[in-house]
């Protein structure tokens, strides 16, 4: 099992926008600022697309945003395109131990 | 251009050993921070270590006390050794360049293609 929850799979239709959660502790995802989300396609090494909660890495398209509120970070997809169909992770920083934790991963389908 | 390329996957049987590459280019391998993240066949990401720049090596309990993570600083490479491997072992592992660190984030900035390591007998 997962340190952090992620629904399995959501879907959407281009254009459409989905939100992607992500579920953790006081000691992770809710106690730190810290948390970044990947991209992955299949066969693919994956790819950051958000991190420390809200940031964007340059050349990340602006559909992409992050947030958090209390335990539980969200990925939102905005404007939603077939190349966005793929796997995403979260990921988040864990006190007390100085290491970082990976949810289980969702896999988009863009319909 | 930042650029990680790992080797020295491949079949190796319960109980043997491997050493994984990551060469890097684009940056400077003792100056920064890099981790080794695994994904088994058709499961999630598993982050298994961490290397800073000062040399300091942190491991997740799944892999402390059998791999070990160096470095070769004149050929900027990074390493991987795993000693008594298990089949739960079986994953692609990714070596990533990271932040690290309190003030800046925790995160994975840029990642090699990854490689296979297969326990199997």
């Amino acid at each position: 099992q997962s340190a952090l929850t992620q629904p399995a799979s959501v879907s959407g239709s281009p254009g459409q926008s989905i939100t992607i959660s992500c579920t953790g502790t006081n000691s992770d995802v809710g106690g730190y600022n810290f948390v970044s989300w990947y991209q992955q396609n299949p066969g693919r090494a994956p790819k950051l697309i958000i991190y420390d909660v809200t940031n964007r890495p340059s050349g990340v398209s602006d559909r992409f945003s992050g947030s958090k509120s209390g335990n539980t970070a969200s990925l939102t997809i905005s404007g939603l395109q077939t190349e966005d169909d793929a796997d995403y992770y979260c990921c988040s920083y864990r006190g007390g131990s100085g290491k970082v934790v990976f949810g289980g991963g969702t896999k988009l389908t863009v319909l | 251009e930042v650029k990680l390329v790992e080797s020295g996957g491949g079949l190796v049987q319960p109980g043997g050993s491997l050493r994984l590459s990551c060469a890097a280019s684009g940056f400077t391998v003792s100056s920064t921070y890099m981790s080794w993240v695994r994904q088994a066949p058709g499961k999630g990401l598993e982050w298994i270590s961490i290397i800073y720049s000062s040399g300091n090596v942190y491991y997740s309990e799944s892999v402390q006390g059998r791999f070990t993570v160096s470095r070769h600083n004149s050929e900027n490479i990074l390493y991987l050794q795993m000693d008594s491997l298990r089949p739960e072992d079986t994953a692609v592992y990714f070596c990533a360049r990271s932040i690290y660190d309190i003030r800046k984030g925790y995160y994975f900035d840029d990642w090699g293609q990854g490689t296979l390591v297969t326990v199997s007998s």
